[in-house]
């Protein structure tokens, strides 16, 4: 079975860009998690989506959103980026039923100069 | 609010030498509890799970333990090796909420 997968690994914006990310669950699983995690706060959670709605949402700014679609793919986008948004951001995916391993991706690391 | 704390935040132990991995939660009405390693630069790989009704969980030179009671887990490595230098998390699931992460403690194992 495919692990989750995320695209792409790297990436380096400047200030005020915006930037998509996306992910790939494990097949047959609905629920797709995100974080960031940084040096100083640790992993913090994004949000979560199931079956294409937003099931949790982090205490994070609107510049951050995210979508899942159909098949259960998932992209988060950041808008209107700063330096502070600089992070290791990692999607995990579930079943999102009952008690259930979160399986995560090697992570996107963004880079905003 | 769940909050979930690890010590120490840095462990170095000489290789072969049994150790253990402290984590504490503050909210004791969890699903289960969840350790995790990373490795730098990397993603999270999932090592136990450990369920609300359980005492504790073992995989390999791995055992985990939870006590709820106490808002406690702990991650028991036996015989470390250097190829265990990771950083490990534990995380607390409280259904359908967000999992909560401490900040990891970073293991090295010195050959």
């Amino acid at each position: 079975k495919a692990g989750v997968t995320q695209t792409p690994r790297y990436l380096i914006k400047t200030r005020g860009q915006q930037v998509t990310l996306s992910c790939s669950p494990i097949s047959g699983h609905r629920s797709v998690s995100w974080y960031q995690q940084t040096p100083g706060q640790g992993l913090q959670f994004l949000f979560e989506y199931f079956s294409e709605t937003q099931r949790n949402k982090g205490n994070f700014p609107g510049r951050f959103s995210g979508r899942q679609f159909s098949n259960s793919r998932s992209e988060m986008n950041v808008s209107t980026l700063e330096l502070g948004d600089s992070a290791l951001y990692l999607c995990a995916s579930s079943s999102g039923t009952g008690i259930d391993t979160q399986y995560f991706g090697p992570g996107t690391r963004l880079t905003v100069l | 609010k769940q909050e979930v704390t690890q010590i120490p935040a840095a462990l170095s132990v000489p290789e072969g030498e049994n150790l253990v991995l402290n984590c504490s939660f503050t909210d004791s009405a969890i699903y289960n509890l969840q350790w995790f390693r990373q490795d730098p630069g990397k993603g999270l790989t999932s090592l136990l799970l450990i369920q609300s009704s359980q005492r504790e969980q073992t995989s390999g030179r791995l055992n985990a333990s939870l006590d709820k009671s106490s808002g406690r887990s702990t991650l028991y490595i036996a015989a470390s090796q250097p190829g265990d230098s990771a950083t490990y998390l534990c995380a607390a699931d409280s259904g359908n909420t967000p999992l909560v992460f401490g900040k990891g403690t970073r293991l090295s194992v010195i050959a």
